[in-house]
């Protein structure tokens, strides 16, 4: 069975400080993705990154980046210099390969609750 | 930048009626799914749909749940006597044929009361 571990439930940090928030899955696919969504007070959900399980190198988008380690099933996510606007809820999620005739369901970490005041 | 699309953004029905759940998904698209998400809590797949039929589903997608596409541009999310447990928030998503991304839709409030 699949399972995604957020273990910060909230984080409060003043703007421009960086911020990481940890995600650590459990699966036992050999080939699985990883994915990163944020739920601002909106309530929808914006895709952020998807990564491989091949594929360990770290990516940075401007002041987004994710650490990605096989090693400790782990896939963070690094804001650098937050801003107010980055105030949400962020969920990693996790799913299998594609299935044959289907489709590949998330199983959603329970988030972390980002709060970036002045 | 095509979207996925919801409707009702809010939907209130007493306990025992039956609801429908309308999405539009991003015209192309091959999979197809249907999460909900009680307040406060994660979110929680409910169902995949490809090739017009259920791929895969959860185990709170009992009998009280159907889905269909009925004209080829909407995805349907049908329960039949709602409970007081079925308030939460219901998020469509698609994913095409060579991605592995999933683009959520606004999601539609259902409060059974």
């Amino acid at each position: 069975a699949q399972k995604v571990t957020q273990a910060q439930t909230e984080i409060s940090v003043v703007e421009k400080e960086d911020v990481t928030l940890d995600c650590v899955y459990e699966t036992r696919d050999t080939t699985y993705y990883l994915f990163w969504y944020k739920q601002p007070p909106s309530g929808e959900l914006v895709f952020l990154i998807r990564r491989n399980s091949f594929d360990e190198q770290n990516e940075i988008s401007g002041r987004y980046s994710w650490n990605f380690q096989k090693s400790t099933s782990s896939f963070n996510f690094t804001i650098t210099a937050s801003q107010v606007v980055d105030s949400a809820v962020y969920f990693c999620a996790l799913s299998e390969a594609l299935i044959t005739g289907g489709g590949n369901k998330l199983t959603f970490g329970t988030g972390t609750q980002l709060k970036v005041e002045l | 930048e095509p979207e996925v699309t919801q409707t009702p953004s809010h939907q209130v029905t007493q306990m025992g009626q039956e609801v429908i759940l309308r999405c539009v998904p991003i015209s192309n698209h091959l999979y197809f799914y249907w999460y909900r998400q009680i307040l406060g809590q994660k979110v929680e797949f409910l169902v995949s749909f490809y090739n017009n039929e259920i791929s895969e589903k959860s185990e709170i997608f009992d009998d009280q749940f159907s889905v269909e596409r009925p004209d080829g541009s909407n995805f349907t999310l049908k329960i039949r006597s709602t409970k007081l447990e079925d308030s939460a928030m219901y998020f469509c998503a698609s994913q095409s044929g060579y991605s592995y991304e999933q683009y959520f839709g606004p999601g539609t409030r259902l409060t059974v009361t």
